[in-house]
């Protein structure tokens, strides 16, 4: 248990469906980061929510993409009209601090999307 | 801009030998540097960080970092390798915004 829940784990969609993750920190975090991970690369930040409030957005993520925090808890992520270079980890981190200094970030186990 | 720059995407090593993973950063303020452990379709799972105290870091498992800033680096290191170390690891630098900036990850093997 990471302390930090991604659901699902595992997600196969044909390419043009629409795909939702969820994130689900176990405690309090402000600062919730989306990242995707590519076979045999490190992880690229795409966005971060400070609280409710979206903070930031990579130029990776498209306007197909868009993410929520409606309450300041947990996130979605979405995938409209998915592409099969959409394929990736999808991962999750939350941190109490602002640069993850005193606590860290706590990785989530990723949501592992395949696009046919 | 920050950048991490991990030499090696591969290294082997034999259980009970040292283990060095090498990371050098680019920043042009101080940095908060971090290692993590990424196990075969797992998240990441923090093994040190250097925040501008120690340069010296200990972390989890036996292993350590030192932050030298005359070298940009921040290689990590474990005296005597175990069968359990085999995973992918990632040395990131954090942004003064907040998000972590990665290299592109060492695998480690073992070899018994």
């Amino acid at each position: 248990d990471t302390g930090v829940s991604q659901d699902p784990r595992h997600k196969i969609t044909k390419r043009g469906q629409n795909v939702t993750f969820r994130c689900d920190p176990i405690s309090e975090h402000n600062r919730l980061y989306w990242y995707r991970q590519t076979l045999g690369q490190g992880p690229e930040f795409l966005t971060y929510f400070q609280n409710e409030a979206q903070l930031e957005k990579s130029r990776l993520l498209s306007d197909r993409f868009s993410a929520e925090r409606p309450k300041g808890s947990f996130s979605t992520l979405e995938i409209q009209r998915t592409e099969q270079g959409d394929s990736a980890m999808y991962l999750c981190a939350v941190t109490r601090d602002r640069e993850g200094v005193r606590y860290g970030y706590t990785f989530g186990s990723g949501t592992r999307l395949t696009v046919v | 801009a920050q950048s991490v720059t991990q030499l090696g995407s591969h290294v082997s090593v034999s259980e009970g030998a040292l283990v060095l993973l090498r990371c050098n950063y680019s920043s042009s303020v101080p940095p908060y540097l971090f290692w993590y452990v990424q196990y075969p379709n797992q998240g990441l799972q923090l093994l040190l960080k250097y925040t501008s105290a120690a340069t010296l870091v200990k972390g989890i498992n036996g292993f350590e970092a030192e932050f030298k800033k005359s070298e940009t680096s921040f290689h990590l290191t474990k005296p005597s390798a175990h069968m359990s170390d085999a995973a992918e690891y990632f040395c990131a630098v954090s942004d003064r915004g907040g998000k972590l900036i990665f290299g592109q990850g060492t695998e480690l093997s073992v070899k018994p």
